[in-house]
């Protein structure tokens, strides 16, 4: 049972533009989300976490918004870079507990 | 540059013959973990040592046990590799075992089963 789901495979976006990349998830008991960030043949990377008693949290160009009503987080990137393009995988935990991940959304920024 | 280690990055193994794959950090970090990826599919936690604590997940196969000699290894062996074991498997560490640590990722191993 999928509890995050990023449901777009894979995302393309003109360099300069916005990416939004989203997830979704189904237990109302997570309260911490983080985003990784993955090359190929490399290990994920932490990007950026929110806690559940944010609704945004910025970083640079990277901002992530948390829904809770909708049990919706984004991840934001603008302006949107050619280096940016990688998996994107979307995590969530509740207290104590493991970190559940998403399939990821594979990103390509076009030059 | 501290970093989380593993070996070898490709393994190749029989249908049945077993198969240690390692993982080594020069972090420090008290928590690592092992998942396993497959093709499409989200990173799925098989167990974690909070330091020489081990914690199995409840669905992860008897199949799959750990050894963690001291704080900088941690070994996964699969008894009896079967065909649906074939994925990549990730090692990763984090500073402690509660929501906010961000957990730091080895490279990971691709196991391919003839």
């Amino acid at each position: 049972d999928q509890q995050v789901k990023q449901n777009s495979p894979s995302l393309s976006v003109q360099e300069g533009r916005i990416s939004i990349l989203n997830c979704d998830y189904t237990n109302s008991m997570f309260d911490y989300f983080l985003w990784y960030k993955k090359y190929p043949a490399e290990g994920p990377t932490f990007l950026i976490s929110i806690s559940s008693i944010k609704d945004k949290n910025e970083d640079g160009r990277f901002t992530v918004f948390l829904n809770k009503s909708a049990k919706h987080l984004s991840l934001h990137i603008v302006p949107s870079q050619p280096g940016d393009s990688a998996v994107y995988f979307c995590a969530a935990s509740a207290v104590g507990n493991q970190f559940y991940f998403g399939t990821g959304t594979s990103l390509t920024v076009i030059p | 540059d501290a970093m989380v280690i593993q070996n070898p990055r490709y393994q190749v193994t029989q249908f049945g013959k077993p198969v240690t794959l390692s993982c080594s950090q020069t972090l420090n970090h008290n928590v690592m973990y092992w998942y396993q990826q497959k093709s499409s599919q989200a990173p799925k936690l098989l167990f974690h040592y909070y330091d020489k604590d081990f914690n199995n997940e409840a669905d992860t196969p008897d199949n799959f046990q750990s050894r963690r000699p001291n704080t900088s290894f941690c070994f996964l062996d699969i008894r009896s590799p079967g065909l649906g074991d074939a994925a990549m498997y990730l090692c990763a560490t984090s500073r402690v075992a509660v929501r906010g640590n961000e957990q730091f990722f080895g490279p990971g191993t691709r196991l391919t089963v003839l």
